[in-house]
């Protein structure tokens, strides 16, 4: 069965420093892989997915995420930290087609001033 | 305007109530999905439509039902409301023809409901 882990439900960083986000998954099939913040009160947006390809992926934000199958993992980074980035930030894993997502439970980001 | 809306955005009723949550999307996906999430359990599926006449159950749709009026519009109902139905619920959206034949999700931005 599908599933993903999020080890830290919740991670404080200063504003300005480096950041990643683990996010271990089990999967069959080739994984599809995800990222989605959620913003106080607001809906998930999409920050970034994977594919195929390259394994480190860029997206908005200027976060990035790197696939790596032997360890399946999919660890989301920024290299400095916005107070503005608070928030709570999910993984989630699916398939190509029928793509019925998987989520991780969350971490929920707090950046210290 | 937004893709992807979700009416109401904040819902209190009783328990035995029937309610229904309405979704409606503008981005012309045949795919639509019903999420709830709990703190600590992240999102987890309830039903999803993969067009009008294709209804599926998900993970966890005890209690709950389904409507899939048009491509457009998407409804979950409750059949008699309960209090562990108290979370927030998303609807979303994806078309298996995007990018690269890749099916990304879309969200609303979710209707909070609380059962007394």
């Amino acid at each position: 069965a599908q599933s993903v882990t999020q080890p830290d439900i919740h991670i404080t960083v200063s504003e300005g420093a480096s950041l990643e986000l683990r996010c271990n998954y089990s999967y069959g099939a080739t994984p599809y892989l995800f990222w989605y913040v959620q913003s106080p009160g607001q809906g998930l947006q999409l920050l970034l997915k994977y594919f195929s390809g390259d394994t480190l992926v860029q997206g908005i934000k200027g976060f990035e995420a790197e696939f790596k199958r032997s360890q399946s993992s999919f660890n989301l980074r920024k290299p400095s930290v916005h107070w503005s980035d608070a928030a709570e930030y999910f993984c989630a894993v699916g398939s190509r087609y029928g793509n019925k997502l998987v989520f991780g439970a969350g971490t929920i980001l707090r950046v210290k001033s | 305007d937004a893709d992807v809306t979700q009416t109401p955005r904040n819902r209190i009723t009783k328990t035995g109530k029937r309610i229904m949550l309405e979704c409606s999307q503008t981005k012309g996906h045949d795919r639509m999905y019903w999420y709830r999430q709990d703190p600590g359990l992240g999102l987890r599926l309830i039903y999803y439509s993969f067009d009008v006449k294709d209804i599926n159950k998900g993970e966890i749709s005890d209690g709950y039902s389904v409507s899939r009026q048009a491509q457009a519009k998407f409804s979950l109902s409750l059949e008699s409301a309960i209090p562990n139905q108290t979370a927030l619920y998303f609807c979303a959206t994806s078309d298996p023809r995007g990018t690269r034949n890749t099916d990304t999700q879309y969200f609303g931005p979710g209707t909070r409901l609380t059962v007394l």
